[in-house]
């Protein structure tokens, strides 16, 4: 069974710079796999960062960049401001018509 | 803008069958460039992926879930729906439907989501 992995929860000082990975229990994490990144405020639906591995959402500030690293898909938050504290979802495309979700990871911004 | 709501009952009883429906406005579902899915979130728990559809009916499912899952589109309406069979208190949770773009397979833009709890 596929399984997507995300750090479970991840901090970070104001202003300062974190980067958040989201691989699989098995294999690498390419392009292929059409990444993309959502955040979600709790209690609201999740908002579109980032797909296909790096280009940003409509509205989406600079500070928020994807990329491959290593074996995995990254999203980086460079500067980061108080109300980036969220929960962050990768979503990969695994082909044949199914997409998996990361488990998520929790961000804390302090 | 496009805008999609959900709609259906908030309580489900289980084994019974949750049913949800998905108006959007501000755009059709028989665009051919997109597929329309559901996404359901359990409380305090993760998102999850339950299936897609494209307009002209061909639909994919979540394997874990494809025995119980039924997405259907009614292109006169500008709506689409989710049945989910034999429901069970693990199948409580957010359920949101979101447009898919067909391509580069993200999801960009989302319902607001509808709570459903199973609960005798």
């Amino acid at each position: 069974q596929t399984v997507v992995t995300q750090e479970p929860s991840f901090s970070v000082s104001p202003g300062g710079t974190v980067t958040l990975t989201c691989g699989l229990n098995s294999g690498s994490v390419s392009t292929s796999y059409y990444p993309s990144w959502y955040q979600q405020i709790p209690g609201q639906a999740p908002r579109t960062l980032i797909y296909s591995t790096n280009t940003r959402s409509s509205g989406v500030p600079d500070r928020f960049s994807g990329s491959i690293l290593g074996n995995k898909a990254a999203l980086t938050i460079t500067g980061a401001q108080a109300d980036d504290e969220s929960d962050y979802y990768c979503l990969l495309s695994m082909g044949s018509g199914i997409w998996v979700f990361g488990g998520g990871t929790k961000l804390t911004v302090l | 803008q496009l805008q999609l709501q959900e709609s259906g009952p908030g309580l489900v009883k289980p084994s019974e069958t949750l049913s949800l429906t998905c108006t959007v406005s501000g755009g059709s579902i028989s665009s051919n460039n997109y597929y329309w899915g559901w996404i359901r979130q359990p409380p305090g728990k993760g998102l999850e992926w339950i299936g897609s559809i494209y307009y002209s009916g061909g639909t994919y499912y979540n394997p874990s879930l494809k025995s119980r899952v039924t997405i259907s589109a009614d292109t006169s309406k500008n709506q689409f729906s989710l049945k989910l069979t034999s429901v069970t208190a693990a199948d409580t949770a957010v359920y949101y439907c979101a447009r898919q773009t067909r391509f580069l397979y993200y999801f960009d833009f989302w319902g607001q989501g509808s709570l459903v709890t199973v609960s005798s």
